[in-house]
């Protein structure tokens, strides 16, 4: 069965700062792997996913990630963070072929100026 | 396009009772998805409908269950409702055919809480 961790619950970081939120991922066969945001009171909005091909996905609001398979890892990054990136991250697996997310516990981004 | 329409978006009810929600996937979308979100377990998959059919399953009591209509929307209902079953339901919806994958987006959630 596919898994992932979220190694942090919680980064704080200053506005215009770098950051990077973890996720590690366990499954035993090939995986597509996904980067969700929630803000409050909303459903979760699709940043980027890696299906195959190039290592570095590029995503929406200036999110990239790195698929990384030696390490199964999949670290989102963002050069430069806004007030309006604070937020819930979630990272998530499925295998192909099924619509079944197995998501991340979640990584909650403060951005403070 | 319309988004993913939830209703209702709270809901209070007390245990014992049960509950139906209700989601309305984007148009020509076909797959479903049903999904829990709690403080303590997260976000956990419950199940999935395509073409009116379950296709997946989560690890939910027989409790939760579904269904999908010829006009691929779907609603889900609770029975015997308990505390522990207070979340955000998620749905989510996808174009989708066996062994490809399609983006599965989001509805906004209905807020059940049970009291």
């Amino acid at each position: 069965a596919q898994s992932v961790t979220q190694l942090d619950s919680q980064v704080p970081v200053f506005e215009e700062a770098p950051v990077e939120l973890r996720c590690n991922y366990s499954s035993s066969v090939s995986v597509y792997l996904f980067w969700y945001v929630q803000y409050p009171n909303q459903g979760l909005q699709l940043l980027l996913k890696y299906l195959s091909g190039s290592t570095l996905v590029k995503g929406i609001n200036g999110f990239e990630a790195e698929f990384n398979k030696s390490q199964t890892s999949f670290h989102l990054r963002k050069p430069s963070v806004h007030i309006s990136d604070t937020a819930e991250y979630f990272c998530a697996v499925t295998l192909g072929g099924f619509q079944k997310l197995v998501f991340g516990t979640g990584t909650r981004l403060l951005v403070s100026p | 396009k319309a988004g993913v329409t939830q209703t209702p978006r709270y809901l209070i009810k007390t245990r014992g009772q049960q509950v139906t929600l209700s989601c309305s996937p984007i148009s020509g979308h076909r797959s479903v998805s049903w999904y829990q979100q709690t403080p303590g377990q997260g976000l956990q998959f419950l199940f999935e409908y395509f073409s009116e059919t379950q296709r997946n399953k989560g690890n939910f009591p027989g409790r939760f269950s579904g269904r999908q209509f010829s006009n691929s929307r779907s609603e889900m209902n609770v029975s015997t409702l308990e505390l522990g079953d207070s979340a955000l339901y998620l749905c989510a919806s996808s174009s989708t055919d066996r062994g490809l994958y399609n983006e599965q987006f989001f509805g906004p959630g209905t807020r059940l809480t049970v009291l």
